[in-house]
Protein backbone atom coordinates (compact mmCIF):
# COMPACT_ATOMS: atom_id res chain seq x y z
CA UNK A 1 0.00 0.00 0.00
CA UNK A 2 1.34 3.19 -1.13
CA UNK A 3 2.12 5.71 2.32
CA UNK A 4 0.94 9.64 1.94
CA UNK A 5 3.68 11.50 -0.81
CA UNK A 6 4.27 14.64 -0.94
CA UNK A 7 5.71 17.08 -3.87
CA UNK A 8 8.18 17.93 -4.02
CA UNK A 9 10.58 16.61 -1.57
CA UNK A 10 12.84 20.33 -1.88
CA UNK A 11 11.76 23.78 -3.30
CA UNK A 12 14.23 26.59 -3.31
CA UNK A 13 12.10 30.16 -4.24
CA UNK A 14 12.76 33.79 -4.31
CA UNK A 15 10.63 36.22 -1.79
CA UNK A 16 7.56 37.34 -3.68
CA UNK A 17 7.72 33.61 -6.39
CA UNK A 18 4.75 31.57 -6.11
CA UNK A 19 5.25 27.46 -5.11
CA UNK A 20 2.52 25.12 -5.06
CA UNK A 21 2.92 21.74 -2.99
CA UNK A 22 1.16 18.69 -3.45
CA UNK A 23 0.18 16.20 -0.92
CA UNK A 24 -1.34 12.62 -2.49
CA UNK A 25 -3.09 10.76 0.52
CA UNK A 26 -3.76 7.06 1.20
CA UNK A 27 -6.73 6.02 -1.12
CA UNK A 28 -9.48 5.96 0.58
CA UNK A 29 -8.25 8.31 3.43
CA UNK A 30 -11.06 10.99 3.75
CA UNK A 31 -8.99 13.21 6.50
CA UNK A 32 -6.07 15.16 4.88
CA UNK A 33 -4.03 17.98 7.33
CA UNK A 34 -1.44 20.09 6.69
CA UNK A 35 1.26 20.94 9.10
CA UNK A 36 4.01 23.09 9.53
CA UNK A 37 7.78 23.10 10.53
CA UNK A 38 9.62 26.40 10.82
CA UNK A 39 13.13 25.47 11.70
CA UNK A 40 13.83 23.79 15.11
CA UNK A 41 10.06 24.88 16.59
CA UNK A 42 7.33 22.88 16.88
CA UNK A 43 4.92 21.35 13.94
CA UNK A 44 2.08 23.38 13.59
CA UNK A 45 -0.96 22.27 12.53
CA UNK A 46 -2.80 24.53 9.25
CA UNK A 47 -5.47 22.92 8.18
CA UNK A 48 -8.03 19.91 8.03
CA UNK A 49 -9.90 18.43 5.21
CA UNK A 50 -12.87 15.99 5.21
CA UNK A 51 -13.13 14.50 1.56
CA UNK A 52 -13.05 17.66 -0.14
CA UNK A 53 -14.49 20.17 2.52
CA UNK A 54 -12.33 22.61 4.82
CA UNK A 55 -12.96 21.01 8.40
CA UNK A 56 -10.86 23.30 10.12
CA UNK A 57 -8.61 26.19 9.04
CA UNK A 58 -7.66 27.86 12.00
CA UNK A 59 -3.62 27.33 11.68
CA UNK A 60 -3.55 29.11 8.36
CA UNK A 61 -0.83 32.38 8.97
CA UNK A 62 -2.32 34.67 6.55
CA UNK A 63 -4.18 35.07 2.99
CA UNK A 64 -1.06 33.93 1.14
CA UNK A 65 -1.71 30.27 1.40
CA UNK A 66 -4.74 29.17 0.19
CA UNK A 67 -5.20 25.00 0.63
CA UNK A 68 -7.49 22.75 -2.27
CA UNK A 69 -8.40 19.38 -2.32
CA UNK A 70 -10.56 18.99 -5.44
CA UNK A 71 -12.62 16.00 -5.21
CA UNK A 72 -11.21 15.10 -2.13
CA UNK A 73 -8.54 12.97 -3.22
CA UNK A 74 -5.20 14.89 -3.63
CA UNK A 75 -4.44 18.10 -1.98
CA UNK A 76 -2.74 21.43 -3.03
CA UNK A 77 -1.14 24.05 -0.65
CA UNK A 78 -0.12 27.05 -2.36
CA UNK A 79 2.17 29.99 -0.96
CA UNK A 80 1.64 33.35 -3.20
CA UNK A 81 3.35 35.78 -2.89
CA UNK A 82 6.39 34.10 -0.33
CA UNK A 83 7.83 35.55 2.51
CA UNK A 84 10.93 34.73 4.15
CA UNK A 85 9.40 33.32 7.17
CA UNK A 86 7.03 30.87 5.05
CA UNK A 87 10.39 28.65 5.39
CA UNK A 88 10.07 25.20 6.59
CA UNK A 89 9.25 22.14 6.35
CA UNK A 90 5.71 21.15 5.31
CA UNK A 91 3.96 18.07 6.17
CA UNK A 92 1.01 16.27 5.14
CA UNK A 93 -0.95 13.65 6.79
CA UNK A 94 -3.70 11.49 6.18
CA UNK A 95 -6.42 9.23 8.10
CA UNK A 96 -9.54 7.22 7.40
CA UNK A 97 -12.75 8.61 9.18
CA UNK A 98 -12.92 7.85 13.00
CA UNK A 99 -15.45 9.66 15.99
CA UNK A 100 -12.92 10.95 17.70
CA UNK A 101 -9.06 12.85 16.76
CA UNK A 102 -7.60 11.08 19.31
CA UNK A 103 -8.15 7.77 17.81
CA UNK A 104 -7.20 8.95 14.47
CA UNK A 105 -4.18 6.95 13.31
CA UNK A 106 -2.21 9.53 11.22
CA UNK A 107 0.32 8.45 8.39
CA UNK A 108 2.30 11.58 7.60
CA UNK A 109 4.29 12.04 4.50
CA UNK A 110 7.97 12.79 4.33
CA UNK A 111 7.47 16.52 4.31
CA UNK A 112 8.51 19.44 1.77
CA UNK A 113 11.16 21.31 2.69
CA UNK A 114 10.62 24.80 1.72
CA UNK A 115 13.59 27.88 1.25
CA UNK A 116 12.58 30.99 0.29
CA UNK A 117 15.75 33.14 -0.32
CA UNK B 1 -1.65 27.80 26.45
CA UNK B 2 -2.08 24.86 24.99
CA UNK B 3 1.69 23.28 24.43
CA UNK B 4 4.28 20.33 24.94
CA UNK B 5 7.44 20.80 25.71
CA UNK B 6 10.74 18.76 24.89
CA UNK B 7 13.31 20.02 27.39
CA UNK B 8 16.00 18.91 25.30
CA UNK B 9 17.24 19.77 21.76
CA UNK B 10 20.13 17.46 21.38
CA UNK B 11 20.60 14.21 23.12
CA UNK B 12 23.38 11.83 22.69
CA UNK B 13 23.77 7.90 24.11
CA UNK B 14 26.39 5.09 23.22
CA UNK B 15 24.61 2.44 21.61
CA UNK B 16 23.37 -0.04 24.39
CA UNK B 17 22.96 2.66 26.78
CA UNK B 18 19.01 3.32 27.90
CA UNK B 19 17.49 5.93 26.80
CA UNK B 20 15.00 8.55 28.25
CA UNK B 21 12.74 11.50 26.35
CA UNK B 22 11.09 14.47 28.50
CA UNK B 23 7.91 15.47 27.14
CA UNK B 24 5.48 17.93 29.35
CA UNK B 25 2.42 18.85 28.30
CA UNK B 26 0.71 21.85 29.70
CA UNK B 27 -3.09 22.20 31.20
CA UNK B 28 -6.14 21.42 29.09
CA UNK B 29 -4.70 18.35 26.80
CA UNK B 30 -7.41 15.46 27.15
CA UNK B 31 -4.79 13.39 27.45
CA UNK B 32 -4.11 11.75 24.72
CA UNK B 33 -0.53 11.59 24.48
CA UNK B 34 1.37 10.28 21.13
CA UNK B 35 5.16 10.27 20.36
CA UNK B 36 6.41 10.38 16.78
CA UNK B 37 9.77 9.23 15.17
CA UNK B 38 11.09 11.11 12.10
CA UNK B 39 14.11 9.46 10.34
CA UNK B 40 15.70 11.33 7.71
CA UNK B 41 13.87 11.39 4.64
CA UNK B 42 11.22 9.75 6.24
CA UNK B 43 7.66 10.67 7.12
CA UNK B 44 6.62 10.88 10.73
CA UNK B 45 6.03 7.36 12.15
CA UNK B 46 4.16 7.12 15.33
CA UNK B 47 5.83 4.92 17.78
CA UNK B 48 3.37 4.44 20.62
CA UNK B 49 0.11 6.32 22.00
CA UNK B 50 -1.43 6.56 25.45
CA UNK B 51 -5.72 7.15 26.11
CA UNK B 52 -6.45 5.72 29.33
CA UNK B 53 -5.93 2.54 31.31
CA UNK B 54 -2.55 1.29 32.27
CA UNK B 55 0.16 4.49 32.69
CA UNK B 56 3.18 2.76 31.47
CA UNK B 57 2.55 1.87 27.32
CA UNK B 58 4.43 0.04 25.06
CA UNK B 59 5.09 0.52 21.56
CA UNK B 60 7.26 -0.50 18.36
CA UNK B 61 11.29 -1.08 18.31
CA UNK B 62 11.30 -1.60 21.91
CA UNK B 63 9.92 2.30 23.52
CA UNK B 64 7.84 2.63 26.43
CA UNK B 65 6.12 5.57 27.74
CA UNK B 66 4.99 6.45 31.40
CA UNK B 67 1.94 8.57 31.55
CA UNK B 68 2.88 10.61 34.80
CA UNK B 69 -0.55 12.86 35.36
CA UNK B 70 1.05 14.53 38.48
CA UNK B 71 3.71 15.73 36.81
CA UNK B 72 2.25 16.75 33.26
CA UNK B 73 4.68 14.28 31.91
CA UNK B 74 4.90 11.34 28.86
CA UNK B 75 8.24 10.73 29.08
CA UNK B 76 9.86 7.97 26.12
CA UNK B 77 12.56 5.44 27.30
CA UNK B 78 14.31 2.46 25.90
CA UNK B 79 16.41 0.07 27.97
CA UNK B 80 19.00 -0.79 25.18
CA UNK B 81 19.68 2.01 22.11
CA UNK B 82 20.46 0.89 19.07
CA UNK B 83 22.41 2.96 16.14
CA UNK B 84 19.41 2.47 13.88
CA UNK B 85 17.32 4.98 16.68
CA UNK B 86 19.34 8.01 15.61
CA UNK B 87 16.41 10.36 14.56
CA UNK B 88 14.19 13.01 15.88
CA UNK B 89 11.74 12.38 18.31
CA UNK B 90 8.46 14.17 18.70
CA UNK B 91 6.05 14.50 21.79
CA UNK B 92 2.50 15.25 21.05
CA UNK B 93 -1.10 15.64 22.66
CA UNK B 94 -4.20 16.33 21.84
CA UNK B 95 -5.82 19.65 22.95
CA UNK B 96 -10.02 20.05 21.54
CA UNK B 97 -10.06 18.34 18.16
CA UNK B 98 -6.19 19.29 17.46
CA UNK B 99 -2.69 17.47 17.56
CA UNK B 100 -0.23 19.54 19.04
CA UNK B 101 3.61 18.98 19.03
CA UNK B 102 6.96 19.45 21.11
CA UNK B 103 9.59 21.03 19.06
CA UNK B 104 11.46 17.80 19.24
CA UNK B 105 14.81 16.04 20.55
CA UNK B 106 17.33 14.70 18.06
CA UNK B 107 18.84 11.80 19.29
CA UNK B 108 22.54 10.97 18.30
CA UNK B 109 24.04 7.21 18.89
CA UNK B 110 27.93 6.78 19.24
CA UNK B 111 29.47 3.39 18.99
Amino acid sequence: EAGVTQFPSHSVIEKGQTVTLRCDPISGHDNLYWYRRVMGKEIKFLLHFVKESKQDESGMPNNRFLAERTGGTYSTLKVQPAELEDSGVYFCASSQVVVHPGNEKLFFGSGTQLSVL
Amino acid sequence: AQSVTQPDIHITVSEGASLELRCNYSYGATPYLFWYVQSPGQGLQLLLKYFSGDTLVQGIKGFEAEFKRSQSSFNLRKPSVHWSDAAEYFCAAIYGNKLVFGAGTILRVKS
